[in-house]
């Protein structure tokens, strides 16, 4: 079964603190995995996306990794800020080559960041 | 350059009512799919469609319809709504179904 797995569920960091958050999947075939920032009641935003080559991918103070190996993703916000409150939602695409990929949400990761 | 649009924003139904809400993709993108996303968790997966043909449907009723027209532009019909059915309703647009999707703003429905 397609799955992707989120945690923690929730964290409270204080402002300017790292934090790390976790995915594992299990969909196959393997296309890409992203992660999307979502403030409450819009619509996903991606930070980044990551093919089976690729290890790791930096976007400002986001940095997410990836072992496909183990089937797993990290995401690493640095010095956080309290714009960075939001859902973290890990979503693995399935599909290969010129196959219309489906994607599969994670349940996200609830950030709050304190000042 | 206009990202994807989605109408109305917010809706407000009741029980037995049916509703259409509208997506817009970003120009050039072919592939719309459509996601209900209730509160506190992640989007569930309703369709999507490529070139104007459904490519894949989800675990949903057959109370959920949809289609895309000519200009790629789409809509999600729900037929005879249920307390269940409010939800954030968002649409991602794609150049095709591997490539990276981006989401409008969503569709807020409250059937009361």
């Amino acid at each position: 079964k397609n799955q992707v797995e989120q945690s923690p569920q929730s964290l409270i960091i204080l402002e300017g603190k790292n934090c790390t958050l976790q995915c594992n999947y299990t969909v196959s075939p393997f296309s890409n995995l992203r992660w999307y920032k979502q403030d409450t009641g819009r619509g996903p935003v991606s930070l980044t996306i990551m093919t089976f080559s690729e290890n790791t991918k930096s976007n400002g103070r986001y940095t997410a990794t990836l072992d496909a190996d183990t089937k797993q993703s990290s995401l690493h916000i640095t010095a956080s800020q309290l714009s960075d409150s939001a859902s973290y939602i890990c979503v693995v695409s399935a599909g290969r080559g010129s196959t219309l990929g489906r994607l599969y949400f994670g349940r996200g990761t609830q950030l709050t960041v304190w000042p | 350059d206009a990202g994807v649009t989605q109408s109305p924003t917010h809706l407000i139904k009741t029980r037995g009512q049916h509703v259409t809400l509208r997506c817009s993709p970003i120009s050039g993108h072919k592939s719309v799919s459509w996601y209900q996303q209730v509160l506190g968790q992640g989007p569930q997966f309703i369709f999507q469609y490529y070139e104007k043909e459904e490519r894949g449907r989800g675990n949903f009723p057959d109370r959920f319809s949809a289609r895309q027209f000519p200009n790629y532009s789409s809509e999600l019909n729900v037929n005879a709504l249920l307390l269940g059915d409010s939800a954030l309703y968002l649409c991602a647009s794609s150049s095709s179904g591997i490539s990276e999707a981006f989401f409008g703003q969503g569709t807020r429905l409250t059937v009361v």
